[in-house]
C-alpha cells in the first residue's frame, strides 16, 4: 500500500463548476501537507501549504486537513480553464527533509 | 526570475550513453533533490543532498548517481542509459528548516533510444 493514494483522474468539469481533489495517506506522523499544481511540460509550483488540521483558504482555493481521517482536500471554486492542470498533494512528518507525494490528478476545465 | 534551472528540457541519447543533468539554484537552499516522473507513477525520488558533498539515496536509485561539489549544483548521473531510464527528471530545492517548501525546476526530458 501507497503511504499516499491520490486518484488520478483524469477529471473534466465545466467552468465554472466546483471541484474537490483529494489524498489520503497512512502515516500519522505526517503534519506539514501541500499541494502541488502542475502545467503541462512544466515543473511543480507550490499552490497551498497547511501546518497540521484546519482549513487555509487563499482566493478560489480552500485546502481542508482531517488528520483524524488521513484525508485532505482542495477545492476550486468557480474553475477557469486557466486551472487544468495536474494537481499534486505532498506531505511529510516533522523532521524528514523527504516529500511524499501522491499520484497527481490530471483536471481539465471544459469553457 | 528563474530559481531553479535545468540546463537542459530535451535531450535524446542512446543506449549505453553517459547522460549527465544539471540543476543550479540561486536560493541559497541547503537540501536538493532529483526526482523522475511518470505516468501512473508519480514523482519518485532518485537522490537527495542536505549538504554540499552530502548525497543520500532515494527510493529508486538503481542506475543513477549524483554530485554536488557546490551549494548551488546538483547533478544527476546516468552511467550507462537505459530504454527504461526515458522519462522526465525534475530538480527540487529548499531551506533544511522552515517551511520545507520545495522549489522545483522546469524539467528534463529524456529520451533514450
Amino acid at each position: 500500500q501507497k503511504e499516499v493514494e491520490q486518484d488520478p483522474g483524469p477529471l473534466s468539469v465545466p467552468e465554472g463548476a466546483i471541484v474537490s481533489l483529494n489524498c489520503t495517506y497512512s502515516n500519522s506522523a505526517f503534519q506539514y501537507f501541500m499541494w502541488y499544481r502542475q502545467y503541462s511540460r512544466k515543473g511543480p509550483e507550490l499552490l497551498m501549504y497547511t501546518y497540521s488540521s484546519g482549513n487555509k483558504e487563499d482566493g478560489r482555493f480552500t485546502a481542508q486537513v482531517d488528520k483524524s481521517s488521513k484525508y485532505i482536500s482542495l477545492f476550486i471554486r468557480d474553475s477557469q480553464p486557466s486551472d487544468s492542470a495536474t494537481y499534486l498533494c505532498a506531505m511529510k512528518s516533522q523532521g524528514a527533509q523527504k516529500l511524499v507525494f501522491g499520484q497527481g490528478t490530471r483536471l481539465t476545465i471544459n469553457p | 526570475d528563474v530559481k531553479v534551472t535545468q540546463s537542459s528540457r530535451y535531450l535524446v541519447k542512446r543506449t549505453g550513453e553517459k547522460v549527465f543533468l544539471e540543476c543550479v539554484q540561486d536560493m541559497d537552499h541547503e537540501n536538493m533533490f532529483w526526482y523522475r516522473q511518470d505516468p501512473g507513477l508519480g514523482l519518485r525520488l532518485i537522490y537527495f543532498s542536505y549538504d554540499v558533498k552530502m548525497k543520500e539515496k532515494g527510493d529508486i536509485p538503481e542506475g543513477y548517481s549524483v554530485s554536488r561539489e557546490k551549494k548551488e549544483r546538483f547533478s544527476l548521473i546516468l552511467e550507462s542509459a537505459s530504454t527504461n531510464q526515458t522519462s522526465m527528471y525534475l530538480c527540487a530545492s529548499k531551506f533544511s528548516s522552515g517551511a520545507n517548501v520545495l522549489t522545483f525546476g522546469a524539467g528534463s526530458r529524456l529520451t533514450v533510444l
